[in-house]
């Protein structure tokens, strides 16, 4: 079983609709947790960054972290079809000898169409 | 900003052939890291440095090789290319436990094709 599970979609939302991404992890002491965001033959980029449970929101983008379930998640209002893209995710233990490496979902692809 | 260049977007290189990829940060981080990204396989981890002269394996380190002589810069070499490692290169780098700072920021990517 990996580490960290995702949906690779693909995903096709309307223009305007609210986008749910998801992932969830087997490993109880992961705390960081990231989204990123990866164009077509680009680099990946980092939207998204929080630290134990909770929510934080960034403009349209809210990310939620359930630690008792295990279970991350992305949020886009009003979805534009710029944010057609792959998006990531990726967790971090706290401390210890993994020296802050970041294990990856496979990643969902998402297309907003006009 | 944090700015991550690796030295091509696109390399075409025959079989057998030593190949080096670089990679540049300029914000003094301390740790950087070396993925390939396959269709359906998504990121795998090859190699990561935390210090300069210091490196760990990754998860897929068999057939490549990495350099750290400076902290801005890490360099992917592999040592005999073959068609399999075709793929998409990515670098990253974090600023280190002492920092803190576990988010990754990450290069353009190098598109490699072994022919």
């Amino acid at each position: 079983q990996k580490e960290v599970e995702q949906d690779p979609g693909p995903l096709s939302v309307p223009e305007g609709a609210i986008v749910s991404l998801n992932c969830t992890y087997s490993n109880s002491a992961f705390q960081y947790f990231m989204w990123y965001r990866q164009y077509s033959r680009k680099g990946p980029e980092l939207l998204m960054y929080t630290y134990s449970s909770g929510n934080k929101e960034d403009g349209r983008f809210t990310a939620q972290v359930d630690k008792s379930s295990k279970y991350i998640s992305l949020f886009i209002r009003d979805s534009q079809p710029s944010d057609s893209a792959t998006y990531l995710c990726a967790m971090s233990f706290d401390r210890g000898s993994t020296l802050g490496r970041l294990y990856f979902g496979r990643g969902t692809q998402l297309t907003v169409w006009p | 900003d944090v700015k991550v260049t690796q030295s091509s977007r696109y390399l075409v290189k025959r079989t057998g052939e030593k190949v080096f990829l670089e990679c540049v940060q300029d914000m003094d981080h301390e740790n950087m890291f070396w993925y390939r990204q396959d269709p359906g396989l998504g990121l795998r981890l090859i190699y990561f440095s935390y210090d300069v002269k210091m490196k760990e394996k990754g998860d897929i380190p068999e057939g490549y090789s990495v350099s750290r002589e400076k902290k801005e810069r890490f360099s992917l070499i592999l040592e005999s290319a073959s068609t399999n490692q075709t793929s998409m290169y990515l670098c990253a780098s974090s600023l280190g436990l002492a920092g803190g700072g576990y988010e990754q920021y990450f290069g353009p990517g190098t598109r490699l094709t072994v022919t």
